[in-house]
């Protein structure tokens, strides 16, 4: 079967750091996207590793480790807007064959407090 | 704004009718994915297109259909619609079958009374 794993809620401070994981089960694994979705408005793309290692844009880096399946997102100097849910998607292969598809985790919600 | 076009953005129908949601990728994108998102869910995906073929299928019911046409457009068709069916249906689109970044339309939100 194939499942992703996320914290439900995370709460932080402004200003500080936070880390949200997500570990998958997959077969045909290809690569680990992270979304950021405010209420009410559509997922955005923030990252995307399809290699080990960390991924940085500005604030945001995103890390994976194929060998552990698992990857997180590092926020930093968060700030009130980055209030939202966070998801992570597998881009894999299913165990029948076929083409790659894209399933995202149940997401984190963070909640930045000042 | 993320190119994604997806309408109508608001629908309210009754239970047992059908509806057709529209999506117009964003320009040069080849292919079209479909996922159901109901109150504080996840996102389910529904079914992907490429460039007018099928390519995935997620857990999509046997009551919802869709297609990609031609020129490029994709339309998702909910029928003999349930209560559980309301939800946010999102529209995504790629450059290519492997990209990492899916560009996300604003949604269409479904009421079944």
């Amino acid at each position: 079967g194939q499942s992703l794993e996320q914290p439900s809620e995370v709460t932080a401070v402004e200003g500080a750091i936070v880390q949200i994981n997500c570990t998958y089960q997959t077969s045909g694994f290809y690569g680990l996207s992270w979304y950021q979705q405010h209420d009410g408005g559509a997922p955005t793309f923030l990252s995307y590793n399809g290699l080990d290692g960390l991924e940085e844009t500005g604030r945001f880096s995103s890390f994976l480790s194929r060998s552990d399946s698992y990857g997180y997102l590092l926020l930093q100097e968060l700030q009130m807007k980055d209030s939202a849910s966070y998801f992570c998607a597998v881009r894999d292969r299913p165990d029948s064959g076929g083409y790659q598809k894209v399933t995202f985790g149940t997401g984190t919600k963070l909640q930045v407090i000042p | 704004d993320s190119g994604v076009t997806q309408t109508p953005k608001h629908l309210i129908t009754a239970t047992g009718q059908r509806v057709t949601l529209r999506c117009s990728p964003r320009s040069g994108d080849l292919s079209v994915y479909w996922y159901q998102q109901s109150l504080d869910q996840g996102l389910q995906f529904l079914i992907q297109y490429y460039n007018g073929e099928e390519r995935a299928k997620g857990n999509i019911l046997e009551r919802f259909s869709a297609q990609q046409f031609p020129d490029l457009h994709s339309e998702l068709n909910l029928s003999s619609l349930e209560l559980g069916d309301s939800a946010l249906y999102f529209c995504a689109s790629s450059v290519g079958e492997l990209s990492g970044e899916l560009f996300f339309g604003e949604g269409s939100r479904l009421t079944v009374l």
